[in-house]
């Protein structure tokens, strides 16, 4: 079975560029969770959603970042305008309804300069 | 609100040491209570969890955790440590809804 995975793996732009973060969860997995890790710092709760709907997006840091998630399946993640300060790693992770282990992806490496 | 600390960003342990890694939580209701390791260029990867029950758990690769209520932890002990096991660890808490996660510990196994 695939894991959850994420694309791109890397990605470097300018301040004031826009970035789009894609997650593919594992399949049949209607929770789908949004987290950043910036340099040195804990994991950080962005978003959750339940299929397609958000449950809780209370640590989305501002509304340059907008999160998606078409028909319950994947989910992007779009900066816009990227800040210096967005510099981090974001995992997605995904779970089953009603169970407590989420599944986490690889990460993407935000670089913003 | 919950909250994880970890104790000591850097960890650092001979091959063949005892791994000590500890974690001390905050949460409202009795909580779920996780370690998650990271391997370069990886993603996090289970490593065990506390939800009812026993409060001594085992997991992957010789890892084991005890929840201790009355102290509010949940440390991550290995007996014996493998050069594999050089990653960075993360602790973390959920009420069932949400996970909150430590800042983690970055454990080097010298030879």
């Amino acid at each position: 079975e695939a894991g959850v995975t994420q694309f791109p793996s890397h990605s470097v732009i300018e301040k004031g560029q826009t970035v789009t973060l894609r997650c593919d969860p594992i399949s049949g997995h209607d929770n789908l969770y949004w987290y950043r890790r910036v340099m040195g710092k804990e994991i950080k709760f962005l978003l959750h959603f339940v299929k397609e709907s958000k449950q809780d997006e209370s640590g989305m840091p501002n509304n340059r970042f907008l999160a998606e998630r078409t028909g319950g399946t994947y989910s992007t993640l779009k900066v816009q305008p990227a800040e210096l300060e967005d510099s981090g790693v974001y995992f997605c992770a995904s779970s089953q309804v009603q169970t407590d282990t989420q599944y986490f992806g690889p990460g993407t490496r935000l670089t913003v300069l | 609100a919950q909250s994880v600390t970890q104790l000591g960003s850097h960890v650092s342990v001979s091959e063949g040491a005892l791994v000590l890694l500890r974690c001390n939580y905050s949460s409202s209701v009795p909580p779920y209570l996780f370690w998650y390791v990271q391997y370069p260029n990886q993603g996090l990867q289970l490593l065990l969890k506390y939800t009812t029950g026993a409060t001594l758990v085992k997991g992957i690769n010789g890892f084991e955790a005890e929840f201790k209520k009355s102290e509010t932890s949940f440390h991550l002990t290995k007996p014996s440590a493998h050069m594999s096991d050089a990653a960075e660890y993360f602790c973390a808490v959920s009420d069932h809804n949400d996970m909150r996660f430590g800042a983690g510990t970055r454990l080097t196994v010298k030879p």
